[in-house]
């Protein structure tokens, strides 16, 4: 079944840690995104990428990095540097091509990370 | 830039009662216009979408008609279910550029 896969589902980080959320995809997409999620807030995104090799910084990038050397992947590192980690994380993906352009993202299972 | 408001919640309905949350958009040119529905500890999934003016989409009893008028995408329900208790998110997305989302919208249908 084509879809995106998060891993791990659960993640609990020590302080003054890095951790790397995994996202994969084989839906063939081009683009790529990471957002953000805290109890009872929207979105927010963290970093995008619309082809490989390729990302930009979302509206919360600061204390995260992503890098994109394959089409199907794209991990996001959570440094110490980001001061409030704890949130739920969610990768999405979508297509760019001519023939699908205004199509929907879609979503992963989300990843929620705690820090202990 | 590309916005999307959303009406806020907390929304609680009985069940069989009918639901509406509101969303209107600011963008230039054609947008698609989305609604996605978020169940507790998981991702999202689409629930409908309209890729153009007066199309309306519809799932699962949901509906949308995009407005391009009143710029809104408004999302009914004629009669829930405990079942469909989530938060809704509206979105836009214009060209391949990336998807605007809404606040969200908690909706808790009670038996």
């Amino acid at each position: 079944d084509g879809g995106i896969t998060q891993s791990p589902k659960y993640l609990f980080r020590k302080e003054g840690q890095n951790v790397t959320l995994s996202c994969e995809q084989n839906l063939n997409h081009d683009a790529m995104y990471w957002y953000r999620q805290d109890p009872g807030q929207g979105l927010r995104l963290i970093y995008y990428s619309q082809i490989v090799n390729d990302f930009q910084k979302g509206d919360i990038a600061e204390g995260y990095s992503v890098s994109r050397e394959k089409k199907e992947s794209f991990p996001l590192t959570v440094t110490s540097a980001q001061k409030n980690p704890t949130a739920f994380y969610l990768c999405a993906s979508s297509p760019r091509d001519r023939a699908h352009m205004n199509t929907e993202a879609f979503f992963g299972q989300g990843t929620r990370l705690t820090v202990v | 830039g590309d916005s999307v408001t959303q009406m806020e919640g907390p929304v609680t309905l009985s069940e069989e009662a009918f639901l509406t949350i509101n969303c209107t958009y600011t963008a230039t040119g054609y947008p698609s216009l989305f609604w996605y529905v978020q169940y507790p500890g998981e991702g999202l999934q689409l629930l409908l979408k309209a890729t153009k003016a007066d199309d309306k989409g519809s799932n699962k009893g949901f509906e949308a008609t995009y407005r391009k008028e009143t710029t809104s995408f408004h999302l009914e329900k004629g009669s829930v279910q405990v079942s469909d208790s989530a938060v809704y998110f509206c979105a836009l997305r214009k060209g391949d550029y990336k998807l605007s989302f809404g606040a969200g919208t908690t909706v808790t249908v009670r038996a």
